[in-house]
Protein backbone atom coordinates (compact mmCIF):
# COMPACT_ATOMS: atom_id res chain seq x y z
CA UNK A 1 0.00 0.00 0.00
CA UNK A 2 1.28 3.78 -0.68
CA UNK A 3 2.35 5.52 2.42
CA UNK A 4 3.45 9.21 2.29
CA UNK A 5 5.70 10.71 4.91
CA UNK A 6 6.41 14.43 5.66
CA UNK A 7 9.32 15.94 8.06
CA UNK A 8 9.36 18.02 10.26
CA UNK A 9 6.10 17.43 12.30
CA UNK A 10 6.26 20.56 13.29
CA UNK A 11 8.93 23.53 12.44
CA UNK A 12 9.14 26.86 14.30
CA UNK A 13 11.79 29.34 12.73
CA UNK A 14 12.43 33.51 12.47
CA UNK A 15 11.45 35.33 10.08
CA UNK A 16 14.01 35.44 7.46
CA UNK A 17 15.55 32.21 7.80
CA UNK A 18 15.53 29.62 5.14
CA UNK A 19 13.04 26.39 5.25
CA UNK A 20 13.27 23.09 3.89
CA UNK A 21 10.57 20.77 4.12
CA UNK A 22 10.62 17.20 2.87
CA UNK A 23 8.29 14.75 1.54
CA UNK A 24 8.59 11.33 0.46
CA UNK A 25 5.99 8.34 -1.14
CA UNK A 26 6.49 4.94 -1.08
CA UNK A 27 4.22 2.45 -2.94
CA UNK A 28 3.80 3.99 -5.90
CA UNK A 29 5.98 4.88 -9.43
CA UNK A 30 5.53 8.08 -10.80
CA UNK A 31 2.93 10.05 -8.71
CA UNK A 32 1.56 12.86 -9.02
CA UNK A 33 3.19 15.22 -6.31
CA UNK A 34 1.79 18.71 -4.52
CA UNK A 35 2.38 20.72 -1.93
CA UNK A 36 -0.65 22.62 -0.29
CA UNK A 37 -1.08 25.28 2.65
CA UNK A 38 -3.96 24.71 5.08
CA UNK A 39 -4.31 28.29 7.12
CA UNK A 40 -7.34 28.78 10.07
CA UNK A 41 -10.54 28.71 8.36
CA UNK A 42 -9.32 29.49 4.41
CA UNK A 43 -9.39 25.78 3.13
CA UNK A 44 -6.48 24.27 1.47
CA UNK A 45 -4.33 26.32 -0.92
CA UNK A 46 -2.60 24.95 -3.77
CA UNK A 47 1.16 25.99 -3.88
CA UNK A 48 2.85 23.59 -6.19
CA UNK A 49 2.75 20.49 -8.17
CA UNK A 50 4.45 18.17 -10.11
CA UNK A 51 3.99 15.43 -12.65
CA UNK A 52 7.66 14.15 -12.69
CA UNK A 53 11.44 14.77 -12.12
CA UNK A 54 12.47 18.22 -12.23
CA UNK A 55 9.17 19.27 -13.64
CA UNK A 56 7.52 21.65 -11.12
CA UNK A 57 4.46 23.89 -11.79
CA UNK A 58 3.81 26.93 -9.17
CA UNK A 59 0.23 28.40 -8.77
CA UNK A 60 0.77 30.93 -6.64
CA UNK A 61 3.67 33.76 -6.83
CA UNK A 62 5.23 33.69 -3.49
CA UNK A 63 8.51 33.10 -1.97
CA UNK A 64 8.36 29.81 -1.66
CA UNK A 65 9.68 27.49 -4.38
CA UNK A 66 9.81 23.54 -4.63
CA UNK A 67 11.89 20.83 -6.40
CA UNK A 68 11.35 17.09 -7.29
CA UNK A 69 15.51 15.89 -7.21
CA UNK A 70 13.84 12.16 -7.19
CA UNK A 71 10.76 10.38 -8.03
CA UNK A 72 9.14 9.98 -4.73
CA UNK A 73 10.66 12.78 -3.37
CA UNK A 74 9.24 16.39 -3.50
CA UNK A 75 10.86 19.26 -1.52
CA UNK A 76 9.11 22.66 -0.65
CA UNK A 77 11.70 25.57 0.32
CA UNK A 78 12.32 29.14 1.17
CA UNK A 79 15.11 31.38 1.24
CA UNK A 80 13.83 33.71 3.35
CA UNK A 81 10.60 32.86 5.54
CA UNK A 82 7.62 36.19 6.04
CA UNK A 83 5.57 36.03 8.98
CA UNK A 84 2.72 35.07 6.78
CA UNK A 85 4.24 31.71 5.25
CA UNK A 86 3.27 30.13 9.19
CA UNK A 87 0.29 27.48 8.52
CA UNK A 88 -0.02 23.98 7.97
CA UNK A 89 1.76 22.56 5.01
CA UNK A 90 0.32 19.59 3.05
CA UNK A 91 2.11 17.25 0.69
CA UNK A 92 -0.26 15.02 -1.31
CA UNK A 93 -0.05 12.45 -3.84
CA UNK A 94 -2.86 11.35 -6.50
CA UNK A 95 -3.63 8.46 -9.06
CA UNK A 96 -6.41 10.24 -10.67
CA UNK A 97 -8.93 9.36 -8.31
CA UNK A 98 -8.09 11.36 -5.59
CA UNK A 99 -5.60 13.12 -3.79
CA UNK A 100 -4.08 11.43 -0.57
CA UNK A 101 -2.36 13.52 1.92
CA UNK A 102 0.72 13.91 3.97
CA UNK A 103 0.35 13.72 7.84
CA UNK A 104 1.65 17.50 7.32
CA UNK A 105 3.93 19.83 8.95
CA UNK A 106 2.63 22.72 11.10
CA UNK A 107 5.22 25.88 10.85
CA UNK A 108 4.95 28.75 12.54
CA UNK A 109 7.43 31.74 12.06
CA UNK A 110 8.48 33.73 14.59
CA UNK B 1 -18.48 33.65 -6.50
CA UNK B 2 -16.48 30.78 -5.36
CA UNK B 3 -16.37 27.77 -7.00
CA UNK B 4 -17.20 25.74 -4.04
CA UNK B 5 -19.15 26.65 -0.72
CA UNK B 6 -19.20 24.92 2.24
CA UNK B 7 -20.88 25.72 5.85
CA UNK B 8 -18.14 25.98 8.38
CA UNK B 9 -19.83 25.60 11.03
CA UNK B 10 -19.32 24.13 13.90
CA UNK B 11 -22.03 21.65 14.02
CA UNK B 12 -22.61 20.04 17.25
CA UNK B 13 -24.77 16.56 17.76
CA UNK B 14 -25.27 14.56 20.04
CA UNK B 15 -24.13 10.61 20.12
CA UNK B 16 -26.28 8.53 17.74
CA UNK B 17 -27.62 11.45 15.79
CA UNK B 18 -27.86 11.55 11.47
CA UNK B 19 -25.52 14.21 10.64
CA UNK B 20 -25.61 16.03 7.22
CA UNK B 21 -22.66 17.91 5.46
CA UNK B 22 -23.10 19.61 2.92
CA UNK B 23 -21.50 21.52 -0.40
CA UNK B 24 -22.76 23.51 -3.29
CA UNK B 25 -20.59 24.20 -6.37
CA UNK B 26 -21.15 26.38 -9.54
CA UNK B 27 -19.06 24.80 -12.47
CA UNK B 28 -21.13 22.08 -13.84
CA UNK B 29 -18.09 20.65 -15.82
CA UNK B 30 -16.88 18.98 -11.89
CA UNK B 31 -18.01 15.30 -12.16
CA UNK B 32 -15.62 13.76 -9.60
CA UNK B 33 -16.82 15.07 -5.80
CA UNK B 34 -14.51 13.66 -2.63
CA UNK B 35 -15.23 13.84 0.83
CA UNK B 36 -12.19 14.46 3.24
CA UNK B 37 -11.87 13.41 7.43
CA UNK B 38 -9.35 16.12 8.91
CA UNK B 39 -8.73 15.57 12.71
CA UNK B 40 -7.32 18.30 14.57
CA UNK B 41 -3.22 18.65 13.42
CA UNK B 42 -3.51 15.70 11.07
CA UNK B 43 -3.69 15.46 7.11
CA UNK B 44 -6.80 15.05 5.92
CA UNK B 45 -7.91 11.55 5.00
CA UNK B 46 -10.21 10.12 1.31
CA UNK B 47 -13.46 9.31 2.91
CA UNK B 48 -15.57 8.59 -0.25
CA UNK B 49 -14.46 9.41 -3.77
CA UNK B 50 -18.30 9.42 -5.84
CA UNK B 51 -17.95 9.92 -9.85
CA UNK B 52 -20.78 12.31 -11.66
CA UNK B 53 -24.43 11.94 -9.69
CA UNK B 54 -26.38 9.18 -7.42
CA UNK B 55 -25.44 7.68 -4.17
CA UNK B 56 -22.63 6.28 -2.64
CA UNK B 57 -22.81 4.06 0.43
CA UNK B 58 -20.02 2.78 2.67
CA UNK B 59 -20.67 1.93 5.89
CA UNK B 60 -22.57 4.60 8.24
CA UNK B 61 -21.23 7.20 5.58
CA UNK B 62 -23.76 8.04 2.15
CA UNK B 63 -22.14 10.35 0.00
CA UNK B 64 -25.10 11.91 -2.54
CA UNK B 65 -24.36 14.42 -5.58
CA UNK B 66 -27.03 16.28 -7.00
CA UNK B 67 -25.67 17.43 -10.03
CA UNK B 68 -28.62 19.61 -11.56
CA UNK B 69 -28.83 21.88 -7.91
CA UNK B 70 -25.01 21.49 -8.10
CA UNK B 71 -25.27 19.77 -4.67
CA UNK B 72 -23.25 17.48 -2.45
CA UNK B 73 -23.74 16.06 0.72
CA UNK B 74 -22.06 13.78 3.13
CA UNK B 75 -24.74 11.70 5.92
CA UNK B 76 -23.48 10.28 8.66
CA UNK B 77 -25.72 7.61 10.52
CA UNK B 78 -25.41 6.65 14.63
CA UNK B 79 -23.30 9.40 14.60
CA UNK B 80 -19.74 8.32 17.06
CA UNK B 81 -17.62 10.77 19.04
CA UNK B 82 -14.58 9.32 16.98
CA UNK B 83 -16.20 11.22 13.60
CA UNK B 84 -15.58 14.65 15.68
CA UNK B 85 -13.46 16.88 12.75
CA UNK B 86 -13.31 18.65 9.89
CA UNK B 87 -15.47 17.60 7.10
CA UNK B 88 -14.21 18.99 3.54
CA UNK B 89 -15.47 18.58 0.26
CA UNK B 90 -13.33 18.40 -3.20
CA UNK B 91 -14.28 18.24 -6.64
CA UNK B 92 -12.68 18.33 -10.12
CA UNK B 93 -13.98 18.11 -13.80
CA UNK B 94 -11.30 15.94 -14.53
CA UNK B 95 -8.84 13.04 -13.37
CA UNK B 96 -5.92 16.32 -13.48
CA UNK B 97 -4.47 18.84 -10.95
CA UNK B 98 -7.32 21.24 -10.61
CA UNK B 99 -8.84 20.17 -7.29
CA UNK B 100 -11.68 22.61 -5.69
CA UNK B 101 -11.64 22.46 -1.94
CA UNK B 102 -14.13 23.56 0.65
CA UNK B 103 -13.28 25.27 3.77
CA UNK B 104 -14.47 22.43 5.93
CA UNK B 105 -17.43 21.84 8.38
CA UNK B 106 -16.03 21.34 11.71
CA UNK B 107 -18.15 18.48 13.36
CA UNK B 108 -18.27 17.84 17.35
CA UNK B 109 -20.22 14.67 18.09
CA UNK B 110 -21.15 14.93 22.16
CA UNK B 111 -21.42 11.65 23.76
Amino acid sequence: SQTIHQWPATLVQPVGSPLSLECTVEGTSNPNLYWYRQAAGRGLQLLFYSVGIGQISSEVPQNLSASRPQDRQFILSSKKLLLSDSGFYLCAWSTGTGRFFGPGTRLTVL
Amino acid sequence: QKEVEQDPGPLSVPEGAIVSLNCTYSNSAFQYFMWYRQYSRKGPELLMYTYSSGNKEDGRFTAQVDKSSKYISLFIRDSQPSDSATYLCAMSANTGNQFYFGTGTSLTVIP
